[in-house]
């Protein structure tokens, strides 16, 4: 699968800077993407959503945007704290499935105090 | 509200040993139930999915099975653990077919010895 096999990439940043996460996803048919924040040792937590009929949602320091013509999905976070620090996914859903998602590579975020 | 339990958290086993991993789901009925794989460093991996009781997808033919007794219980299991089967186990839940997020349990981390 796509998610197996590579090391996750890692982005430094210092506390209070703004982070930008990407994520390429891989089917064109996917209408549902979600972003998970995953803590060592524990499991992904959801962070926010956004359907295909979207390219923009909004939430409480974060920001999610879909660029459906290049299938490229980012999430921001303003202001990031050490607290932030962790592995973060993009999952995609295809039309019609059963809610089964299919996750991206995954990126480590570092935020230094 | 919905609650996801996995146990146990940590395991260690020997190769060639059996493997028993067991998750249920509480708060709601005919969840749609997955079993993921994380090895360390990588992204997510789906190895079971199931939509009802008795019915099982398999996502990666492996060295485990998955099975489904209960509405709200899912259990992954080996006959004989591999070393290769070592990894981070999540266990999660959707509800229903809209497309919806998944919830995930806290994990189980199993050495394989």
């Amino acid at each position: 699968g796509e998610s197996v096999g590579l090391h996750l990439p890692t982005l430094s940043v210092q506390e209070g800077d703004n982070s930008i996460i990407n994520c390429a996803y891989s089917n064109s048919a996917s209408d549902y993407f979600i972003w998970y924040k995953q803590e060592s040792g524990k499991g992904p937590q959801f962070i926010i959503d956004i359907r295909s009929n979207m390219d923009k949602r909004q939430g409480q320091r974060v920001t999610v945007l879909l660029n459906k013509t290049v299938k490229h999905l980012s999430l921001q976070i303003a202001a990031t704290q050490p607290g932030d620090s962790a592995v973060y996914f993009c999952a995609e859903n295809r039309a019609g499935g059963y809610s089964t998602l299919t996750f991206g590579k995954g990126t480590m975020l570092l935020v230094s105090p | 509200s919905q609650t996801i339990h996995q146990w146990p958290a940590t395991l260690v086993q020997p190769v060639g040993s059996p493997l028993s991993l067991e998750c249920t789901v509480e708060g709601t009925s005919n969840p749609n139930l997955y079993w993921y794989r994380q090895a360390a460093g990588r992204g997510l991996q789906l190895l079971f999915y199931s939509v009802g009781i008795g019915q099982i997808s398999s996502e990666v033919p492996q060295n485990l099975s998955a099975s489904r007794p209960q509405d709200r219980q899912f259990i992954l299991s080996s006959k004989k653990l591999l070393l290769s089967d070592s990894g981070f186990y999540l266990c999660a839940f959707t509800l229903g077919r809209q497309n919806t997020e998944a919830f995930f349990g806290q994990g189980t981390r199993l050495t394989v010895v």
